[in-house]
């Protein structure tokens, strides 16, 4: 079974720069999740989607973040402009339940973004 | 905010012995979970222990939860230098809309 595939795994822009990451979960799994983990700290939710709708945003600073998953399935996170402290990594989660009980999560190996 | 905490923070132990990590939350939950993360990677799912649950394992990992307290710990026996990894906590809270939430880490390095 394929994992959870995040692009790009690295990424360097300067402040005030647009990013954008992709997140392709499991096949079959409802719920997809977008993570920030800053160096040192647990991953923080920025966003929760089951199937196309959202679930919580209540993390995501709205005023530069921005995340769509259409059909249901693939993710695009896009941060414009960045920020120094956006510096990060973005962690792309997916699992099979629809969001009650708490399953478990399967992660991507992340994306990395550095901002200068 | 997040809830889970972990305590301590970094632990340094020879192959061979066991690691013990320890966790507390402020709500009340429906599991709690206990994740790992090597280096540069996402994290992997290790086991999950529902709130009516006190104890579990899966082979050398023992975890207790303990709801009066609202605290749970890992314990890892016999550790082995693949065990090097970072160490989270994340609770599914009765009152966070399936919100899972990840506390700071416990890292371990075992030596061997």
């Amino acid at each position: 079974e394929a994992g959870v595939a995040q692009s790009p795994r690295y990424k360097i822009i300067e402040k005030r720069q647009s990013v954008a990451f992709w997140c392709n979960p499991i096949s079959g799994h409802a719920t997809l999740y977008w993570y920030q983990q800053i160096l040192g700290q647990g991953p923080k939710l920025l966003i929760q989607f089951q199937n196309n709708g959202v679930v919580d945003d209540s993390q995501l600073p709205k005023d530069r973040f921005s995340a769509e998953r259409l059909k249901g399935v693939d993710s695009t996170l896009k941060i414009q402009p960045a920020k120094l402290e956006d510096s990060a990594v973005y962690l792309c989660a997916s699992s099979l339940d629809l969001g009650r009980s708490g399953g478990e999560l399967f992660f991507g190996e992340g994306s990395r973004l550095t901002v200068l | 905010s997040q809830q889970g905490e972990e305590d301590p923070q970094a632990l340094s132990i020879q192959e061979g012995e066991n690691a013990t990590m320890n966790c507390s939350y402020k709500t009340s939950i429906n599991n709690l979970q206990w994740y790992r993360q090597n280096s540069g990677r996402g994290l992997v799912h290790l086991i999950l222990i529902r709130s009516n649950e006190r104890e579990k394992h899966s082979g050398r990992l023992r975890v207790t939860l303990d709801t009066s307290k609202k605290s749970s710990s890992l314990l890892i026996t016999a550790s082995r230098a693949a065990d090097t990894a970072s160490y989270f906590c994340a609770t599914d809270s009765l009152y966070g809309n399936n919100r899972l939430a990840f506390g700071k880490g416990n890292q371990v390095v075992v030596i061997p």
